[in-house]
């Protein structure tokens, strides 16, 4: 079926160093993406999104990366925090079919790691 | 601090027991959500109730029960629980049709 996913499960930086998560999915109609943190004993924290018409979002340190060619996600953080690490998920929202609320499907997580 | 609250942020449960979880938005959202977190595995989204009608039961078992008395709460009856039930459940709101949701910090559910 449909699915979204990540390709590494651990990434491990050090502090100042830029970061790509990267995530892939598979539904072409997807029209809507989302970026998630989730630190230790929280809940999943909203971060930046993108709409299917758009290439590229800025946020303050971040940027989401749409490539609908290779149906591929990335989201970049730049000067990596130690406050940063956390696991993000990247989710694709599907509100296909005239349904009347926001429909969630979930990658499996990176973990980041940030070392001092 | 997400405008979500969730009520026992712990819970250790027999499999015989009956326990709820407990699910307040503060945030003037009109949909609810329910998601099963388990380790290694992506979020599993259980079931929606959006204008306090339940519309989607994502194949959830009977022992999950739901229960949306208006717009800002949500409950979530267990009964009979499984061990392979033992995750991190969590809630989250949105506006109708809005594409972002807000969650709660989850209920850690250990079944016993």
């Amino acid at each position: 079926g449909e699915s979204v996913g990540l390709h590494l499960p651990t990434l491990s930086v050090q502090e100042g160093d830029n970061s790509i998560i990267n995530c892939a999915y598979s539904n072409s109609a997807s029209d809507y993406f989302i970026w998630y943190k989730q630190e230790s004993g929280k809940g999943p924290q909203f971060i930046i999104d993108i709409r299917s018409n758009m290439d590229k979002r800025q946020g303050q340190r971040v940027t989401v990366l749409l490539n609908k060619t290779v149906k591929h996600l990335s989201l970049q953080i730049a000067a990596t925090q130690p406050g940063d690490s956390a696991v993000y998920f990247c989710a694709e929202n599907l509100q296909a079919g005239g349904t009347s609320y926001g429909k969630l499907t979930f990658g499996q997580g990176t973990i980041l790691t940030v070392h001092p | 601090e997400t405008g979500v609250t969730q009520t026992p942020r712990h819970l250790v449960m027999g499999m015989t027991n009956k326990k709820s979880l407990k699910c307040e938005q503060h945030l003037g959202h009109n949909a609810m959500y329910w998601y099963k977190q388990s380790a290694k595995k992506p979020l599993e989204l259980m079931f929606v109730y959006s204008l306090e009608e339940r519309v989607e039961n994502n194949s959830v078992p009977s022992r999950f029960s739901p229960e949306c008395p208006n717009s800002s709460h949500l409950f979530l009856h267990l009964h009979t629980l499984q061990p392979e039930d033992s995750a991190l459940y969590l809630c989250a709101s949105s506006h109708v049709s809005a594409n972002e949701q807000f969650f709660g910090p989850g209920t850690r559910l250990t079944v016993l």
